[in-house]
């Protein structure tokens, strides 16, 4: 089983500035099979990204995805208020996993 | 657009067992892989296991083999999944997700509240 350790475990940043998000994984990751979710408080994760890098469907062009290996970031180019949450990163194999999530707090 | 609606929360003693429902709609059923996710409060998210429907094919986590069903219904398009052997520290949200065809969750039930408590 895979392990994923993202970091930092809480970013807080002001409107318009640049969020960094890390995922290690324990191993390297075959066919960048690597997705991420953003939480909002009470509702469901919602995909950001698939294979590392691939935007789903409706998700702003502020947000990029890349990596590839063991090392795999999600960027936020210019934070808005809106961006607030809980972000992680998945490995979706046979036998998936997730990371423990990096909370984004707008200044 | 698919839509996947899960059953209501439950509260349950220790020891007892939960069902949770997920009701595909939108989409076709039985060709997708659902899995079965849960979160405890204020922490991360937790793969339990999958089925395929078509296949009838189960996957469990190893930390859940011996007390994890799921299920599916193919007329009804719903799958289930049944814990057993409650405990305290299974009190979360248990969420069934579809894998889409390109590999990710892309599509999430609402999530159900189970609470474990005597």
């Amino acid at each position: 089983e895979v392990v994923l350790t993202q970091s930092p475990g809480t970013l807080s940043l002001s409107p318009g500035e640049r969020a960094t998000l890390s995922c290690r994984a324990s191993q390297s990751i075959t066919r960048n099979y690597i997705a991420w979710y953003q939480q909002t408080p009470g509702q469901a994760p919602r995909v950001l990204f698939y294979g590392a890098s691939t935007r789903a469907t409706g998700i702003p062009d502020r947000f990029s995805g890349g990596g590839s290996g063991t090392d795999f970031t999600l960027t936020i180019s210019s934070l808005e208020p809106e961006d607030s949450a809980i972000y992680y990163c998945h490995h979706y194999s046979s036998s998936p996993t997730f990371g423990g999530g990096t909370r984004v707090e707008i200044k | 657009q698919v839509q996947l609606v899960q059953s209501g929360a439950e509260v349950k003693k220790p020891g007892s067992s939960v069902r949770v429902s997920c009701k595909t709609s939108g989409d076709t059923f039985d060709t997708y892989a659902f899995s079965w996710v849960r979160q405890a409060p204020g922490q991360g998210l937790e793969w339990m296991g999958r089925i395929v429907p078509l296949l009838d094919v189960v996957t469990s986590a190893q930390s859940f083999q011996d007390r994890v069903t799921i299920t599916a219904d193919k007329p009804t398009n719903t799958t289930y999944m049944e814990l057993r052997r409650l405990r305290p520290d299974d009190t979360a949200v248990y969420y069934c997700a579809r894998r889409g065809r390109d590999g990710p969750f892309d599509s999430w039930g609402q999530g159900t509240l189970v609470i474990v408590s005597s």
